[in-house]
């Protein structure tokens, strides 16, 4: 079964912070995506990467970068964390290929809710 | 990107048919329709999808009319434990990468009452 694993569950953090949120998938994914989830907006995509190195800025960005220097690990990182950030985070994982590919379902971890005060 | 419609909310008697609609008027001739479910405290989990045809597996049976502007997703014998919000998307292939990027709505809660 393919695992996808985030670093914590729940994380609390202090405005100005810098946070690094880990992702590790176990299946040779060449795919990695992040996603925030907040009540009444569904999943939003912030990132995600298809390669090592490589990375492509999904519908909100703004105030995260990523890092991708393994296959199977992604970090999210907000360098200086504000309250607008509290949320659930989310990691998930695909194999390659353009979306319509069957095989390209993603596989999520189980979420990090982080909370910024 | 194609965007999704869905009802924010069903409820849905145990051991009956829930039918969870989805529209999705702008999809595009390549992309596929996925459905994934989302329990409480849990991330999303893959159910199906589908091009044109019908699919079923032995979680779920997927409908896509004929013009592709909407889908039902069949839950044939709900039980209490198919409670969640459920996703339909539609994947968007990225013309020059790899990376298919999809786009998440907000969802259809469903509630199984006994």
């Amino acid at each position: 079964d393919v695992k996808v694993t985030q670093s914590s569950r729940y994380l609390v953090k202090r405005t100005g912070e810098k946070v690094f949120l880990e992702c590790v998938q176990d299946m040779d994914h060449e795919n990695m995506f992040w996603y925030r989830q907040d009540p009444g907006l569904g999943l939003r995509l912030i990132y995600f990467s298809y390669d090592v190195k490589m990375k492509e800025k999904g519908d909100i960005p703004e105030g995260y970068s990523v890092s991708r220097e393994k296959k199977e690990r992604f970090s999210l990182i907000l360098e200086s964390a504000s309250t607008n950030q509290t949320s659930m985070y989310l990691c998930a994982s695909s194999l390659p290929g353009p979306g319509l590919a069957p095989e390209n379902e993603q596989y999520f971890g189980p979420g990090t809710r982080l909370t910024v005060t | 990107d194609a965007k999704t419609t869905q009802p924010p909310s069903m409820d849905c008697a145990e051991g009956r048919a829930a039918n969870l609609p989805c529209n999705h008027s702008t999809i595009s001739g390549n992309e596929y329709v996925y459905w994934y479910r989302q329990i409480h405290s849990q991330g999303p989990q893959y159910i199906i999808h589908g091009l044109k045809n019908n699919e079923t597996n032995e979680m779920a049976s997927l409908i896509i009319t004929e013009d592709r502007k909407s889908s039902t997703l069949i839950l044939p014998h709900a039980t209490l434990r198919d409670t969640a919000v459920y996703y339909c998307i539609v994947s968007d292939p990225l013309y020059n990468t790899n990376a298919g990027k999809s786009t998440f709505g907000d969802g259809t809660t469903l509630t199984v009452k006994p």
